[in-house]
């Protein structure tokens, strides 16, 4: 089990459209889920941390009005892109933790955004 | 800050053993991770070992830590092309957070 999926996996939109992914965890509850950006080959940059039914947490920098998280069941939370622009265009990576002793996250396969 | 940093490119030949490095500040680390990124794929978690631990071998992957250096290592024995991917060497403290390194492109060649 720990299986987590996003969709959609790829995505193309124009420049100031809104964008929504969304992540599940298909075969248990996650207490939280992360939000991460992968620039082409660079590491994984965690954007926020989100519990269920409170508001998440962002890391510095990170935009908390464009990049909108609802994490509004143990199984779901979706990452809306607002108003995009090109230099949004990344691979958005998901991960769900079962609870808060190991640390050990499920990560989703990804989604990448494109803005043209 | 935490910062967790490892080498850009390995290139090994077949059959030969891989071993990839990392290294870390944060002092408190309390779990160390390898995980495996395929290309447009999202992350696979390898192994892990606690920071009170020194070694770890899950088959054909060795983890070596050295928690003085802060040094940590992942050998891949045997290497085949299907082990071709980025790793990532991450940390994380009691906090949930999870810091990784630039992850390392391994090649195999013939």
């Amino acid at each position: 089990g720990a299986v987590v999926s996003q969709h959609p996996s790829w995505v193309i939109c124009k420049s100031g459209t809104s964008v929504k992914i969304e992540c599940r965890s298909l075969d248990f509850q996650a207490t939280t889920m992360f939000w991460y950006r992968q620039f082409p080959k660079q590491s994984l940059m965690l954007m926020a941390t989100s519990n269920e039914g409170s508001k998440a947490t962002y890391e510095q920098g990170v935009e908390k009005d464009k990049f909108l998280i609802n994490h509004a069941s143990l199984t779901l939370s979706t990452l809306t892109v607002t108003s995009a622009h090109p230099e949004d265009s990344s691979f958005y990576i998901c991960s769900a933790s079962k609870t808060s002793g190991r640390n050990e996250q499920f990560f989703g396969p990804g989604t990448r955004l494109t803005v043209l | 800050g935490e910062d967790v940093e490892q080498s850009l490119f390995l290139s090994v030949r077949e059959g030969d053993s891989s071993v990839i490095n990392c290294t870390y500040t944060d002092s408190s680390s309390t779990y160390l991770y390898w995980y495996k990124q395929e290309p447009g794929a999202g992350l696979q978690l390898l192994t892990y070992i606690f920071s009170n631990m020194d070694m770890k071998q899950d088959q054909r992957l060795t983890v070596l830590l050295n928690k003085k250096d802060k040094h940590l290592s992942l050998r891949i024995a045997d290497t085949q092309t299907g082990d071709s991917a980025i790793y990532f060497c991450a940390e994380s403290s009691s906090a949930s957070k999870i810091i990784f390194g630039s992850g390392t492109r391994l090649s195999i060649r013939p």
